[in-house]
């Protein structure tokens, strides 16, 4: 069965730091996965998907993520982090089409915290 | 309007009461979804609409109720529920044929408290 782990509750990182955001997927067949950001009672906003092509993809807000099909990740990363980033960090990947449909299944997420 | 939209998005309601949750969206896709996200739980997802037709219903207590008229808008009917049901319902959509771009789109939700 398709899932999705995301292992960090919670990532802190401090101002102007590099910050990554951990996930790991088990899927048959070709993954498309994604990453979304949701902000206290908002909902989810998307950032970024790979698909196919470059390993490395770029997103909204100077956010990028690594595919990497031998260690089976999909890493969210930024290069110098805002306080700004302070959210709750989804990782999904669509499964197979089934019933008309794609179900999408989502890691249990991950809280950032940029500190000051 | 631009991509989805929900409402009310803020409801309280008593145990006994019937209300309804309303999702429409303005980007011509043709799958809808209801998730429910509750404080410390996964992203539970309850309903799925392709094409106008529900083809997904994950066990949910049938004091929900969903309602598809037509590709743009999407109900959830409540009623008689319990304050464990207070949580923020979440509604998505997609494209599932013909220009598929893969990601769901979310709107921003609506707090559902039961008392």
């Amino acid at each position: 069965a398709q899932s999705v782990a995301q292992p960090e509750d919670q990532v802190n990182v401090a101002e102007g730091n590099p910050l990554t955001v951990k996930c790991t997927y088990s899927v048959s067949g070709n993954p498309y996965l994604f990453w979304y950001v949701q902000y206290p009672n908002r909902g989810l906003q998307f950032l970024l998907k790979y698909i196919t092509g470059d390993n490395l993809v770029k997103g909204s807000y100077g956010f990028e993520a690594e595919f990497n099909k031998s260690q089976t990740s999909f890493h969210l990363k930024k290069p110098s982090a805002l306080v700004s980033d302070s959210a709750l960090y989804f990782c999904a990947v669509r499964d197979m089409k089934q019933g008309g449909t794609y179900k999408y299944i989502f890691g249990t997420g991950t809280r950032l915290k940029v500190l000051a | 309007e631009t991509g989805v939209t929900q409402t009310p998005r803020h409801l309280v309601m008593g145990m006994t009461n019937k209300k309804s949750l309303k999702c429409e969206q303005h980007l011509g896709h043709n799958a809808m979804y209801w998730y429910k996200q509750s404080a410390k739980k996964p992203l539970e997802l309850m309903f799925v609409y392709s094409l106008e037709e529900r083809v997904e219903n994950n066990s949910v207590p049938s004091r929900f109720s969903p309602e598809c008229p037509n590709s743009s808008h999407l109900f959830l009917h409540l009623h008689t529920l319990q304050p464990e049901d207070s949580a923020l319902y979440l509604c998505a959509s997609s494209q599932v044929t013909g220009t598929d771009t893969g990601e769901l789109f979310f709107g921003e939700g609506s707090r559902l408290t039961v008392l």
